[in-house]
Order: C-alpha cells, then sequence, then structure tokens
C-alpha cells in the first residue's frame, strides 16, 4: 500500500544544531508540504513543492530549508535549531486528480530544542 | 492571506449531536475541507465542500457553508467517543487548489 513515512517520530537537539527531518511518500504524488503545528496556531505552512527541483517558501519559512531531489521526498533542514522551532511537523502530499482528494498527511515528527 | 478561526474546545456527551463551527476570510476559497487528527496521529481527510454547494452529508457527518458569510460548519450525528479528536477546518486559496489553509482546530471531547 502507498504511504507517507516521516522520520524520526521523536528528536531532540540542542539549540544551534542542524537538523533534518525526512518525510518519503510513495504515492507518487507531485506536491508535497510542510507544516508545523502549535497550540493556538493550527498548522502553519513552512515550505511546500510542486514537483521535482521546485520548492517555494510558506508564511514561516525563515530558518527553514527544503530540497526536491526526486518525486518521493522532501527533507526538511533546520539550518541552526533555535527553541521557537519545538514543534510538532508534519509532512503532507497531494496528487494533481482534483482538490476533492485532498491531503495525505504523515504522522508527524516532534521536535524538541533545548 | 486566508485566516480561518475556529473554536479551541467542545465537549458533548456520547449520543448527543455536536456542530463544529469554522469562519473563513478569502472569498476565493473554492474548496473547504474538514480534516479530523486522532492523538498521536496525522491529519485524515473527512469530508469536503465545493463552494457551489450549501450542504453535503455523509453518513453521521454534515457540513454546511454559508458563504455569504464565509461560515462553514460540521455536524456529527450521535456522536461517538471514537469520534474525540481535534477537527481541521481547511481552504483553498487564491495561490491555487494544491494550497490549503488550515485552521486552528477544535478538539472534540466526548463524554460517555
Amino acid at each position: 500500500d502507498a504511504e507517507i513515512t516521516q522520520s524520526p517520530r521523536h528528536k531532540i537537539t540542542e539549540t544551534g544544531r542542524q537538523v533534518t527531518l525526512a518525510c518519503h511518500q510513495t504515492w507518487n504524488h507531485n506536491n508535497m508540504f510542510w507544516y508545523r503545528q502549535d497550540l493556538g496556531h493550527g498548522l502553519r505552512l513552512i515550505h511546500y513543492s510542486y514537483g521535482v527541483h521546485d520548492t517555494n517558501k510558506g508564511e514561516v519559512s525563515d530558518g527553514y530549508s527544503v530540497s526536491r531531489s526526486n518525486t518521493e521526498d522532501l527533507p526538511l533542514t533546520l539550518e541552526s535549531a533555535a527553541s521557537s522551532q519545538t514543534s510538532v511537523y508534519f509532512c503532507a502530499s497531494s496528487d494533481d486528480r482534483g482538490p476533492n482528494y485532498g491531503y495525505t498527511f504523515g504522522s508527524g515528527t516532534r521536535l524538541t530544542v533545548v | 492571506g486566508e485566516d480561518v478561526e475556529q473554536s479551541l474546545f467542545l465537549s458533548v456527551r456520547e449520543g448527543d449531536s455536536s456542530v463544529i463551527n469554522c469562519t473563513y476570510t478569502d472569498s476565493s476559497s473554492t474548496y473547504l475541507y474538514w480534516y479530523k487528527q486522532e492523538p498521536g496521529a496525522g491529519l485524515q481527510l473527512l469530508t469536503y465542500i465545493f463552494s457551489n454547494m450549501d450542504m453535503k452529508q455523509d453518513q453521521r457527518l454534515t457540513v454546511l457553508l454559508n458563504k455569504k458569510d464565509k461560515h462553514l460548519s460540521l455536524r456529527i450525528a450521535d456522536t461517538q467517543t471514537g469520534d474525540s479528536a481535534i477537527y481541521f477546518c481547511a481552504g483553498t486559496n487564491s495561490g491555487g487548489y494544491q494550497k490549503v489553509t488550515f485552521g486552528t482546530g477544535t478538539k472534540l471531547q466526548v463524554i460517555p
């Protein structure tokens, strides 16, 4: 069965370290998204990609970067982790069949920056 | 950009109906969605409604859309303990249908 997987599920890192969160999907979806979830803010879009070599900034992109070298993967990198980046991160994907299919989400990565 | 607002918390008794409300600002939202997030999991698409519809029913779920007031609601009939979760309203925006803005989420607690 097709799926979207995120790793690791939990991560503790120190302030200033570079961290990469992985997202891998086998749906063959063109569109991939990274969100962060914080209490009172819901889900906020960090970066998104509509295909290989395409990346775009979302509303909270400062301090984060992504690259898309193939269809399956969109890793999210925190260049120098800050305590404000402690959050739960979700990856999602969608295809181009139409908006009625919505997004497929991964199970999330809980990141703690100490 | 689009703003999507929801109340944070709702508590209902098992067997009662739940109504979760959402307001949005982008009048160009053509698709509006409801997602469910169970503890420790990602979001799952529950249902959607197209902007030219007023109502959509899917088993125990009824979605009502008031486009004039930019108000969306999700009614869950005969609410069960398994319905306890966080419910997110979301809508497409002027950035195209691939990009969706999510609300703040409403935590539904079902009391046995």
